[in-house]
């Protein structure tokens, strides 16, 4: 089946720092979805994509669905404490009829 | 606020036991989705329904069962409970042709 390699696993910043993280697959996708998990509660949607190329930004993320359809990744600018979570890819494809999710990255942002 | 919810937020109980957990998914959502998550770890996918039937299925137990009702509501019904079964139980939900999910806030099923 349809696999999302999301790295990196985990990351350590300062706060001020920018954060890129992205999502691969040898699989082609029609939509890119991020999330944003903080413990104990459910992922939110932070940013959806749409179209091969497109860049997204809400606030200080900005997200890019990859030319290839086969990538996509986050970029979060001048971090601050409560960035803290997990973020998750994830994958769909009209063929599959379904979402593929990437094992997160798990982001921790020191003061 | 997503707009989908769970009950129960929590949930203790002992091994063997029986439990049921229950989602509405967003106003206008045909697609209900189920996850488990243990902890550290990523999303699992159960099982998705849509509109009332079964869509696909993904590494669901046999002890466990779900179904989505004609208010599109949907249980997840986990039987003979072991303590691996602790974990968050997510639900999402989906409309339109892109699957973009929505999830609830979870419910944390604890067994002892």
């Amino acid at each position: 089946g349809q696999q999302l390699n999301q790295s990196p696993q985990s990351m350590f910043i300062q706060e001020g720092e920018d954060v890129s993280m992205n999502c691969t697959s040898s699989s082609i996708f029609n939509t890119w979805l991020w999330y944003k998990q903080e413990p104990g509660e459910g992922p939110v949607l932070l940013i959806a994509l749409y179209k091969a190329g497109e860049l997204t930004s809400n606030g200080r993320l900005t997200a890019q669905f990859g030319i290839t359809r086969k990538d996509s990744f986050l970029n979060i600018s001048a971090s601050i404490p409560s960035d803290v979570g997990i973020y998750f890819c994830a994958g769909f494809t009209y063929n599959a009829g379904k979402s593929t999710f990437g094992d997160g990255t798990t982001l921790t942002v020191k003061p | 606020d997503s707009g989908v919810t769970q009950t129960p937020k929590h949930l203790i109980t002992a091994t063997g036991q029986r439990v049921t957990l229950r989602c509405s998914p967003r106003s206008g959502d045909l697609s209900v989705y189920w996850y488990q998550q243990s902890l550290d770890q990523g999303l699992q996918f159960l099982i998705q329904y849509y509109n009332g039937e079964e869509r696909a299925k993904g590494n669901i137990l046999e002890r466990f069962s779900a179904q989505q009702f004609p208010d599109l509501h949907s249980e997840l019904n986990l039987s003979s409970l072991e303590l691996g079964d602790s974990a968050l139980y997510f639900c999402a939900s989906a409309g339109g042709s892109t699957d973009t999910q929505y999830f609830g806030p979870g419910t944390r099923l604890t067994v002892l």
